[in-house]
């Protein structure tokens, strides 16, 4: 099994707003990921969570929080977003070491009025 | 900079022929290499990923390595309307990175 789920599907907010987007695998996977993607272009590495701590930030605004709080669960809480954050965001996991196989969810589709 | 270079297309081909995708990279540290198919609106579902010099088979998709020249490329053989997609080729930066450099992508249409 090669699943990785992502809730909300869709989502609308206003700038002011306070949201989270959601992913969940249970692959025993030990590394996730968040990826912004826009149209057209390929998705951008935002955080990553190997063994439950952050390893990467790719200087993503503070308005996004990342929060894994299990192997299983990746949290992104959102705060303040600007209509330039509208977006797929992907969540992904991989088994836990570098360099493996990333396999992505079905992403959440963000538009931020 | 790591960068992963493809053609972005449109790459045309007929039902029934080979498509051949291509994609160079920069980072001679670069280990393992990944092609994503992206449907319209979806989000990237993996299609092979490739270790080794030399060719790798599954079904009618062949994934080809060669690290002297930087070169991946993913052919995929009697192709389908259903292959129309956006192939995204994406390379691992070197030992202990959990970073995936991704190309831009290559727009394929399958036409019947």
């Amino acid at each position: 099994d090669t699943e990785v789920t992502q809730t909300p599907k869709h989502l609308v907010m206003g700038m002011t707003n306070k949201k989270s987007l959601k992913c969940e695998q249970h692959m025993g996977h030990r590394a996730m990921y968040w990826y912004k993607q826009k149209a057209k272009k390929p998705p951008e590495l935002m955080f990553v969570y190997s063994y439950e701590k952050l390893s990467i930030n790719e200087s993503v605004p503070s308005r996004f929080s990342p929060e894994c709080p299990n192997s299983s669960l990746l949290n992104l809480h959102l705060h303040a977003l600007q209509p330039e954050d509208s977006a797929l965001y992907l969540c992904a996991s991989s088994l836990g070491h570098a360099q493996e196989t990333q396999y992505f969810g079905p992403g959440t589709r963000l538009l931020v009025l | 900079q790591k960068e992963v270079e493809q053609n972005s297309g449109p790459l045309s081909v007929p039902e029934g022929a080979i498509a051949s995708l291509n994609c160079t990279y920069s980072d001679r540290g670069s280990q393992s290499f990944f092609w994503y198919r992206q449907y319209s609106g979806k989000s990237p579902e993996l299609i092979m990923f490739i270790y080794s010099n030399g060719d790798k088979e599954d079904g009618r998709f062949t994934a080809q390595l060669n690290k002297a020249s930087q070169y991946v490329s993913l052919l995929i053989r009697d192709s389908q309307p259903s292959d129309s997609a956006t192939y995204l080729c994406a390379a691992h930066s070197g030992a202990g990175s959990y970073q995936l450099t991704f190309g831009k992508g290559t727009k394929l249409s399958v036409i019947p």
